[in-house]
């Protein structure tokens, strides 16, 4: 059991490009949550999803997209990124919308 | 929506002393209270939790206490040993099917060998 996976570890992105982070969880989890982690700021709630094919906005859902293609997988993506979304992004993953299992994190730098 | 306050946002304490975490939330639907525990450089991790239907839960050195009248619950760890040391996190949520955590903005601990 792997648990809540998270691809890439690392990226460092020049303002204006893309990308997308992968998140892959192995326990069949029905929600999955994506949260950025800021100094100060604790965790904030980007995106979540109550199931495969559903999404819906979090605290911060600004300058991303989501999507939950398949029941393990939720998929965080940037179109143009700025230097406001350097951050350390979380995915989560739950059985019911209490206890949440995080995944290692994705450390971004915007430059 | 829910709104979760957490303070102190830092707490230092010696070895072997008392260390107690507090939050306030707002949404009286509330029903679920985690509180997770990270390491520097780690994912945030699940320490304790506890449901409006119990007052206070103990698990070894940790317990939470919960008052709804008052809308607050506290974190208590005894014995504090310098691996306690991490930034720890409260959080709420109702159990109205798919409402996400709230989460505190965290107090950082740190335990003084």
């Amino acid at each position: 059991n792997a648990g809540v996976t998270q691809t890439p570890k690392f990226r460092v992105l020049k303002t204006g490009q893309s990308m997308t982070l992968l998140c892959a969880q192995d326990m069949n989890h029905e929600y999955m949550y994506w949260y950025r982690q800021d100094p100060g700021m604790g965790l904030r709630l980007i995106h979540y999803s109550v199931g495969e094919g559903t999404t819906a906005k979090g605290e911060v859902p600004d300058g991303y997209n989501v999507s939950r293609l398949k029941k393990q997988n939720f998929l965080l993506g940037l179109e143009s990124a700025a230097p406001s979304q350097t951050s350390v992004y979380f995915c989560a993953s739950s059985y019911s919308a209490h206890e949440q299992y995080f995944g290692p994190g994705t450390r971004l730098t915007v430059t | 929506g829910e709104n979760v306050e957490q303070h102190p946002s830092t707490l230092s304490v010696q070895e072997g002393d008392s260390a107690v975490i507090k939050c306030t939330y707002s949404d009286s639907a509330s029903n679920y209270f985690p509180w997770y525990k990270q390491e520097l450089g780690k994912r945030p991790q699940l320490i304790i939790d506890i449901r409006s239907n119990v007052g206070e839960k103990k698990d070894q050195r940790i317990a939470v206490t919960l008052n709804k009248t008052a809308k607050h619950f506290s974190l208590h760890i005894t014995e504090t040993q310098p691996e306690d040391s991490a930034v720890y996190f409260c959080a709420a949520s109702s159990n109205s099917g798919n409402t996400p955590l709230v989460f505190g903005k965290g107090t950082r601990l740190s335990v003084i060998a």
